[in-house]
């Protein structure tokens, strides 16, 4: 079974320049994740869809970042424009839904380290 | 935010011996997850323990969950070199996994 799917895994851009990363989940999982990490922290959540849904999307911060998941399956999350503050990884997690109305397992992709200059 | 915080922050050991880490969380979870990440890596889900339940083992992974005092601890046994990196636990709210900030574990050979 394939993972979780992410690209570019690096990014080198200037501050003001826009940026894209793409994440393609695990087959059959309904819930995708965006989660932002800083070094040293742990991932702080920005998004999270429910098929092509965004249900949480409270701690994305929508002046400059965006995110869609067109047909359910793979996700985009955007910045425009990126600041030096921005540099972090971007880690995509997927799961399938809960039967328990709980917070079942993650699966993460490897994460795409952004370095903005 | 941070749901949990993991204690200690860092931890070196020999290889053979145990590790034992600590996280401590805030608010009401449905069950807590640890979590591995290697150095440049996306994280790895290790164990899950329901908020029901007070022990869990997996290989050489024991987790211990006490709701009273809201905190967990993960026991790696007779540890090797390639256990090396960070763990996290999260403590899992309604569809959500909020992180703690990790512990680093080196483990010498």
């Amino acid at each position: 079974e394939a993972g979780v799917v992410q690209s570019p895994r690096y990014k080198i851009i200037e501050k003001k320049q826009p940026v894209a990363f793409w994440c393609n989940p695990i087959s059959g999982h309904n819930t995708l994740y965006w989660y932002l990490q800083n070094l040293g922290q742990g991932p702080e959540l920005l998004i999270r869809y429910e098929n092509e849904e965004a249900v949480d999307d409270s701690q994305l911060p929508k002046d400059r970042f965006s995110a869609e998941r067109l047909k359910g399956v793979d996700s985009t999350l955007k910045i425009q424009p990126a600041e030096l503050g921005d540099s972090a990884v971007y880690l995509c997690a997927s799961s399938s839904q809960s039967r328990t109305g709980g917070q079942e397992t993650q699966y993460f992709g490897p994460g795409t380290r952004l370095l903005v200059l | 935010s941070q749901q949990g915080e993991e204690d200690p922050q860092a931890l070196s050991i020999q290889e053979g011996e145990n590790a034992t880490m600590n996280c401590s969380y805030k608010t009401s979870i449905n069950n807590l997850q640890w979590y591995r990440q290697n150095s440049g890596r996306g994280l790895v889900h290790l164990i899950l323990i329901r908020s029901n339940e007070r022990e869990k083992h997996s290989g050489r992974l024991r987790v211990t969950l006490d709701t009273s005092k809201k905190s967990s601890s993960l026991l790696i046994t007779a540890s090797r070199a390639a256990d090396t990196a960070s763990y996290f636990c999260a403590g899992a709210g309604s569809y959500q996994l909020t992180f703690g900030k990790g512990t680093k574990l080196s483990v010498i050979p």
